[in-house]
């Protein structure tokens, strides 16, 4: 099962930052966070992932709870392609298995 | 990132016959590949998971000898649903990992239609 908690549904104005949350009350220590995106009819795009400090890349920035029992996944200016469903993920450190899908986010993006 | 390509993109075969869905990952050595079925708004569910060279994990409730899973090289693994009915209808996806990297990449999916 997944050890994440994401509101199923989320609306954002073009241009403006989304804020997608994340409750992952239970994540152990070796445990990182992991974000995906699905845009409809593809297969899911790795977005960036951390452990405890927060982390940004060109698609995006993770900002982690101090007690690490949360996160947040911002995109500073949505775009109208960056509808899709955003799934939180949380996973043992060094590990190659196979990633636990909960039921994410759909943000809509709109004009 | 790494890219990871899979083929056909789109598929419909009559009930009863076989389908072959390919697995390539094209610019690193994938150890492990993981197969994945999404029915319309649902979540990824975990199939199987393969690793090259050895047989194929498969998870409850995945019929092993109805979706066959090749993993014969480091670069490409194969799916195929055998004797397909419509019920087999869905999404397919596969991932891949070298081990190595932290994150897994994803195929762009397979959609399968059974008439």
């Amino acid at each position: 099962d997944a050890k994440t908690t994401q509101p199923t549904s989320m609306d954002c104005a073009e241009g403006r930052a989304a804020n997608l949350p994340c409750n992952h009350s239970t994540i152990s220590g070796n445990e990182y966070v992991y974000w995906y995106r699905q845009i409809h009819s593809q297969g899911p795009q790795y977005i960036i992932h951390g452990l405890k400090n927060n982390e940004t890349n060109e698609m995006a920035s993770l900002i982690i709870t101090e007690d690490r029992k949360s996160s947040t996944l911002i995109l500073p200016h949505a775009t109208l392609r960056d509808t899709a469903v955003y799934y939180c993920i949380v996973r043992p450190g060094g590990s190659q298995g196979n990633l636990i899908f909960g039921k994410g986010t759909k943000l809509s993006v709109k004009p | 990132g790494a890219v990871v390509s899979q083929h056909p993109s789109r598929v419909i075969c009559k009930s009863g016959t076989s389908v072959k869905i390919e697995c390539r990952s094209l610019d690193f050595q994938a150890t492990t590949m993981f197969w994945y079925r999404q029915f319309p708004k649902k979540s990824l569910m975990l199939m199987a998971t393969s690793n090259e060279g050895s047989k194929a994990t498969y998870e409850q409730g995945v019929e092993k000898d109805k979706f066959l899973i090749n993993h014969a090289s480091l670069t490409l693994s194969t799916l195929t649903v055998t004797s397909a009915h419509p019920e087999d209808s869905s999404f397919y996806i596969c991932s891949a990992t070298d081990g190595r990297l932290a994150e897994a990449f994803f195929g762009q999916g397979t959609r399968l239609t059974v008439v």
